[in-house]
């Protein structure tokens, strides 16, 4: 089945810029969906279709998708954005066709 | 705003069947056009889809868990409802119902609370 890796630490300090990597095989062909998860709080939706953003999610979290890596961008972190993210992708020609990444820790220093 | 609640027992023995029900409020399931999804997360680990339901009743199932998993939708009471028998301390985690949007680059775009299920005697 198709696999997603993320690294499992980033940390950056505020006001910086994070990124957090997803790799898989050519996932550039696949839409990459991210998820923001505070301890205790279900997941939320921040990045869909690579890149779009849904209502209420600042314009500091932007995404990107290409080759066999994609890329949640998050800007001007702040203390706020500290969270596990997690990348997902749904593989159709797949018997098991969601994929979840195993999850980022973003610490913000 | 769709919002999505979980209910059901937070205990569950071993070998017995696991049940929950996700309610759904400021949308309806019958709408159609969504796929309404449980979702579970092992306690510290990461997320895993259990499978989803149309309003229709067609239903879609992760194939590590198709042999004990049953999704069920009731439009009457905007409700659907998760099945999960012969549970053991492995199927304890956090239960979370959500909203499937995209047939076939499917994500999931409203989350329940999500409900703790421990799995012990």
């Amino acid at each position: 089945s198709y696999v997603l890796t993320q690294p499992p630490s980033v940390s950056v300090a505020p006001g910086k810029t994070a990124r957090i990597t997803c790799g898989g095989n050519n996932i550039g062909s696949k839409s990459v969906h991210w998820y923001q998860q505070k301890p205790g709080q279900a997941p939320v939706l921040v990045i869909y279709y690579d890149s779009d953003r849904p209502s209420g999610i600042p314009e500091r979290f932007s995404g990107s998708n290409s080759g066999n890596t994609a890329t949640l961008t998050i800007s001007r972190v702040e203390a706020g954005d500290e969270a596990d993210y997690y990348c997902q992708v749904w593989d159709s020609s797949s018997d098991h066709p969601e994929v979840f990444g195993g999850g980022t820790k973003l610490t913000v220093l | 705003q769709v919002q999505l609640q979980e209910s059901g027992p937070g205990l569950v023995k071993p070998s017995q069947t696991l049940s929950l029900t996700c309610t759904v409020s400021g949308g309806s399931i019958s709408s159609g056009g969504y796929y309404w999804s449980w979702i579970r997360q092992h306690p510290g680990k990461g997320l895993e889809w259990i499978g989803y339901i149309y309003y229709s009743g067609s239903t879609y199932y992760n194939p590590s868990l198709k042999s004990r998993v049953t999704i069920s939708v009731d439009t009457s009471k905007n409700q659907f409802s998760l099945k999960l028998s012969s549970v053991t301390a492995a199927d304890t985690a956090v239960y979370y119902c959500a909203m499937g949007v995209g047939a076939t680059e499917l994500f999931f775009d409203y989350w329940g609370q999500g409900t703790l299920v421990t799995v012990s005697s």
